[in-house]
């Protein structure tokens, strides 16, 4: 148990589908993440939201949509997906100080 | 831009054999280099955090060790329960990003 919790699991999506992925920090942390970790490559930050404002979007296609409705839930609305988007989904919490990230067991997502 | 290498990409010891794990970083300011160790299937589980240069932390048989360029991740007497895959990541001061290496598998053999 690592405080924070991650639904579903595992994903099966068709292309044209619309599902959501969502997070919960039982830390009392500020910040919270969304990562994506693709097989053979490292951690790929999405988003990052401090005190429900969103600080950081990597550059991500807008069929990914982040929504942070307080600090202790993070949710990633996903639509009309493509088969590369499959991978695994981490949502993660950090206090400013000291700063490490604590991360959920993650979502592992297939889209066909 | 930050980055971060890891290396060996993947280590194969016999259990009882002692080893390092490299992580080799830039970064313009370093806020703090964090090691974590992510089993298959699951998310990365949090191990240390270093600050600065000639700082050490240890736990169990696991000792991290920080230097303006790199950090080393020791494994003494390694059990089999300790395979796992071993991410490095570092954080500057100026953002709120982590930057994550691509990581080492480690797999002890009994």
């Amino acid at each position: 148990e690592t405080g924070v919790t991650q639904t579903p699991r595992h994903l099966v999506m068709g292309m044209t589908n619309k599902k959501s992925l969502k997070c919960e920090q039982h830390l009392g942390h500020n910040a919270m993440y969304w990562y994506k970790q693709s097989a053979k490559k490292p951690l790929e930050l999405m988003f990052v939201y401090n005190f429900k404002e969103q600080t950081e979007n990597n550059s991500v296609p807008s069929r990914f949509s982040p929504e942070c409705p307080n600090s202790s839930h993070l949710f990633l609305h996903l639509h009309t997906l493509q088969p590369e988007d499959s991978a695994l989904y981490l949502c993660a919490s950090s206090q400013e100080t000291p700063g490490e990230l604590f991360f959920g067991e993650g979502s592992r997502l297939t889209v066909l | 831009e930050d980055q971060v290498t890891q290396s060996p990409e993947a280590l194969r010891l016999q259990e009882g054999e002692s080893s390092s794990l490299n992580c080799s970083y830039t970064v313009s300011g370093l806020r703090g280099l964090f090691w974590y160790r992510q089993d298959p299937g699951k998310g990365p589980e949090f191990l240390f955090t270093l600050y600065s240069a000639g700082e050490e932390k240890e736990k169990e048989r696991l000792k991290a060790t920080l230097t303006k360029k790199e950090s080393f991740l020791h494994i003494t007497a390694p059990k089999p329960e300790d395979s796992a895959t071993y991410l490095c990541a570092v954080r500057d001061n100026y953002g709120q990003n982590f930057v994550f290496g691509p990581g080492t598998r480690l797999s002890v053999l009994p």
